[in-house]
C-alpha cells in the first residue's frame, strides 16, 4: 500500500519564476492538504483540497494556488517566485471518515530552493 | 487564534532515561491536541492524539502525554528513552470543526546519547 508520494524530492529555480509540486494521496484518500515548512519551524498549512474545489486556506497569497484532478491527486503551484519560498512542502492527505479528526498522513517532501 | 508553544527547541537524553517535551497551548475552546514526529527524511507521523476523552493519552512507541487544562499543557514523555526516538517532534493544535487545518509548534529536536 503506498503512502503519499510528491514529487520532485527536490529542485531548485530562481526568483520570479514558477513551480508545481505534485502529490499523490494514501490509497483511499479523497482529501490533500499542502503545507509550507521553512527552515528551522514547524509546518504552515497553505490550503485543503476536497471534491476537486479548495476547502480551506491558510494565511498564503494569491500566488500560491493548487488544483486536485478527479483521481485525488494534487498540485500544488507557485508564482513569481521569492528567496522566502524556499522550504520543504509537505503533502498531507486523509479519507472522508478522518477528516475531521487531525490524523494526516504526510508525504516526505518537495524541497525548493529559490535563488 | 490557537496557537502552540514548544518549550525547548533542543533536548538531549541519555539511552534508557526518561524523556520529557514539553507544550503549551493557547485556544479559546476545548482544543483537539496532537504530537507528531519527523525522522530524517521520513514524512510526519501522527505519535498521540488528544480529543476531549481520557486527558493521559498513549500513542505509538511508548509514548504518553497528559493534558492539563489548569496549566495548558501537554507535555509528551516516555519512561525511557530508546536510540530510535532520535527525531523532531512537533506539539499541533486543531479546530476540528475546520477541518484538518492544524497548526504546529515549531519543534523539538530530540538528541538520543548512548
Amino acid at each position: 500500500d503506498a503512502g503519499v508520494t510528491q514529487s520532485p524530492t527536490h529542485l531548485i529555480k530562481t526568483r520570479g519564476q514558477q513551480v508545481t509540486l505534485r502529490c499523490s494521496p494514501k490509497s483511499g484518500h479523497d482529501t490533500v492538504s499542502w503545507y509550507q515548512q521553512a527552515l528551522g519551524q514547524g509546518p504552515q498549512f497553505i490550503f485543503q483540497y476536497y471534491e476537486e474545489e479548495e476547502r480551506q486556506r491558510g494565511n498564503f497569497p494569491d500566488r500560491f494556488s493548487g488544483h486536485q484532478f478527479p483521481n485525488y491527486s494534487s498540485e500544488l503551484n507557485v508564482n513569481a517566485l521569492l528567496l522566502g519560498d524556499s522550504a520543504l512542502y509537505l503533502c498531507a492527505s486523509s479519507s472522508a471518515v478522518l477528516r475531521n479528526t487531525g490524523e494526516l498522513f504526510f508525504g516526505e517532501g518537495s524541497r525548493l530552493t529559490v535563488l | 487564534a490557537q496557537s502552540v508553544t514548544q518549550l525547548d527547541s533542543h533536548v538531549s537524553v541519555s539511552e534508557g532515561t526518561p524523556v520529557l517535551l514539553r507544550c503549551n497551548y493557547s485556544s479559546s475552546y476545548s482544543p483537539s491536541l496532537f504530537w507528531y514526529v519527523q525522522h530524517p527524511n521520513k514524512g510526519l507521523q501522527l505519535l498521540l492524539k488528544y480529543t476531549s476523552a481520557a486527558t493521559l493519552v498513549k500513542g505509538i512507541n511508548g509514548f504518553e502525554a497528559e493534558f492539563k487544562k489548569s496549566e495548558t499543557s501537554f507535555h509528551l514523555t516516555k519512561p525511557s528513552a530508546h536510540m530510535s526516538d532520535a527525531a523532531e517532534y512537533f506539539c499541533v493544535v486543531s479546530d476540528l470543526s475546520e477541518g484538518n487545518k492544524l497548526v504546529f509548534g515549531a519543534g523539538t529536536i530530540l538528541r538520543v546519547k548512548s
